[in-house]
C-alpha cells in the first residue's frame, strides 16, 4: 500500500533552536510528489512546498529548508532558528497516482516553539 | 484575492438532518476536493472532481453526495447525518489533479448530535 508515516506526533523546543520534521513514504510509482503543509492553531491549511519525484535537489527558503532523499524515501523538513510562530501540526503529504491521484496525508507533527 | 471560501464555518445537526456544505472558489482551477480531518489524524479525501463535469469518490465516499455545479462550486451533501461524520470538512482546490498544490478553505466544523 502506498502511504506516508510522520513517526513524530508532537515536538517541543525552544525559540531559536533548529528542528527537523521527519517525513517517510511508500511509493512503487515512478512519478510522484510531495508536499509539506502548516495548520496553525487557526485551523487553515497552508501550502508551504512541492517537489517532484525527478527533483532531489534540496531546497531553503527563508528558515524552512526540506531535504529529499529518495534512495530512503524521506522528505524531511528543518526550521531553522525556531520562533513561536512557526507552532502548528505539519503535514507530509505524497501525491501518487498520476493524473487519477490524490494527495495522501500523513497523521501530522505537532510543534510547539516555546519562547 | 478569497481564494476558497466554505460556508458555513460552524453547524450543528441532529442525527438524520440534512444538509449541504458550501464550497466555492475564484482561482480558476480545474480540480477540487473535500476532505474530512478527525482529531490526531490528517486529512482524507471524500470525493473529488478532477475537472467541471467530473466526480470520483476518494477513500471515505459513504454517507456523502457531491455536486460540481460549474467550474467554481463544488458542494458536499450529508443526506441523513450520523454522529460519526462529525467532523471538519475542508475544501480545496488545484489547477489539476496531478502534481499541483492543493488550496484549501478555512474549513467548516460540523457537530451531529
Amino acid at each position: 500500500a502506498q502511504k506516508v508515516t510522520q513517526a513524530q506526533t508532537e515536538i517541543s523546543v525552544v525559540e531559536k533552536e533548529d528542528v527537523t520534521l521527519d517525513c517517510v513514504y511508500e511509493t512503487r510509482d515512478t512519478t510522484y510528489y510531495l508536499f509539506w503543509y502548516k495548520q496553525p492553531p487557526s485551523g487553515e491549511l497552508v501550502f508551504l512546498i512541492r517537489r517532484n519525484s525527478f527533483d532531489e535537489q534540496n531546497e531553503i527558503s527563508g528558515r524552512y529548508s526540506w531535504n529529499f532523499q529518495k534512495s530512503t524515501s524521506s522528505f524531511n523538513f528543518t526550521i531553522t532558528a525556531s520562533q513561536v510562530v512557526d507552532s502548528a501540526v505539519y503535514f507530509c503529504a505524497p501525491l501518487y497516482g498520476g493524473s487519477q491521484g490524490n494527495l495522501i496525508f500523513g497523521k501530522g507533527t505537532k510543534l510547539s516553539v516555546k519562547p | 484575492n478569497a481564494g476558497v471560501t466554505q460556508t458555513p464555518k460552524f453547524q450543528v445537526l441532529k442525527t438524520g438532518q440534512s444538509m449541504t456544505l458550501q464550497c466555492a472558489q475564484d482561482m480558476n482551477h480545474n480540480s477540487m476536493y473535500w476532505y474530512r480531518q478527525d482529531p490526531g489524524m490528517g486529512l482524507r479525501l471524500i470525493y473529488y472532481s478532477a475537472s467541471e463535469g467530473t466526480t470520483d469518490k476518494g477513500e471515505v465516499p459513504n454517507g456523502y453526495n457531491v455536486s460540481r455545479l460549474n467550474k467554481r462550486e463544488f458542494s458536499l451533501r450529508l443526506e441523513s447525518a450520523a454522529p460519526s461524520q462529525t467532523s471538519v470538512y475542508f475544501c480545496a482546490s488545484s489547477a489539476t489533479v496531478e502534481g499541483q498544490p492543493q488550496h484549501f478553505g478555512d474549513g467548516t466544523r460540523l457537530s451531529i448530535l
